[in-house]
């Protein structure tokens, strides 16, 4: 199906454990996104991508790593992961940088870290 | 960095009353948007903002761009139980494509 997915949908992990969270789109579009979402704090951007190879931090990045080694796919892996990494993570893609381009988002991942 | 204050944070209201929520910020933006998250999805757009002073509506829902560029609204009239969720406002600066979210206003609606 066209779109943009994310897997796992639920994903619990130890602390200290590398996990990847995976995030896939059809639109061949080439800005991806990862943000995370937290109560009171809403959705906070981690890692940006302008095209394959191309990636940027954004507000959170510390403790992420992220890859793009093709335009259709933008991985997000914790490294080891912490309790505090603990949220429900999106990703979403855009057509480009332009004002006018709607930025879609995936259904998420709850990230639990015990 | 720069920061969205979005209120109010919840509302309880009954079905047919009107809404208005919004967004105020420390930067001026070139673009408002507004989504709305339903439970357990990720967020989708309800209507996209380009010009100061532009008003648009969908539906039942109007937005506005400010006309400092520092804040937004947006009103849903005559609610009913589907308009229940989350709404964010979304701004994006002159250059960039990243976009700053609001914290979000949790909308319930009592039939």
């Amino acid at each position: 199906d066209a779109g943009i997915t994310q897997s796992p949908r639920y994903k619990i992990t130890e602390t200290g454990r590398q996990v990847t969270l995976m995030c896939h789109q059809t639109w061949s579009h080439s800005y991806m996104f990862w943000y995370r979402q937290d109560l009171g704090h809403g959705l906070r951007l981690i890692y940006y991508s302008a095209a394959a190879d191309i990636t940027d931090k954004g507000e959170v990045p510390d403790g992420y790593v992220v890859s793009r080694s093709k335009t259709e796919n933008f991985p997000l892996t914790l490294e080891s992961a912490t309790r505090s990494q603990t949220s429900v993570y999106f990703c979403a893609s855009r057509w480009d940088r332009r004002l006018n381009t709607e930025a879609f988002f995936g259904q998420g991942t709850r990230l639990t870290v015990v | 960095g720069q920061q969205l204050n979005q209120s109010p944070q919840s509302m309880f209201i009954q079905e047919g009353e009107d809404v208005s929520m919004n967004c105020t910020s420390s930067s001026i933006f070139n673009t408002w948007l507004w989504y709305k998250q339903d439970p357990g999805e990720g967020p989708v757009l309800l209507i996209a903002l380009y010009k100061a002073g532009e008003l648009t509506s969908n539906g039942r829902l109007t937005a506005q761009f400010g006309i400092t560029r520092k804040d937004s609204f947006l009103n849903i009239s005559a609610s009913i139980p589907s308009d229940v969720g989350i709404y964010f406002c979304a701004g994006q600066e002159t250059s960039g494509s990243r976009l700053t979210f609001g914290e979000g206003t949790q909308l319930t609606v009592n039939p």
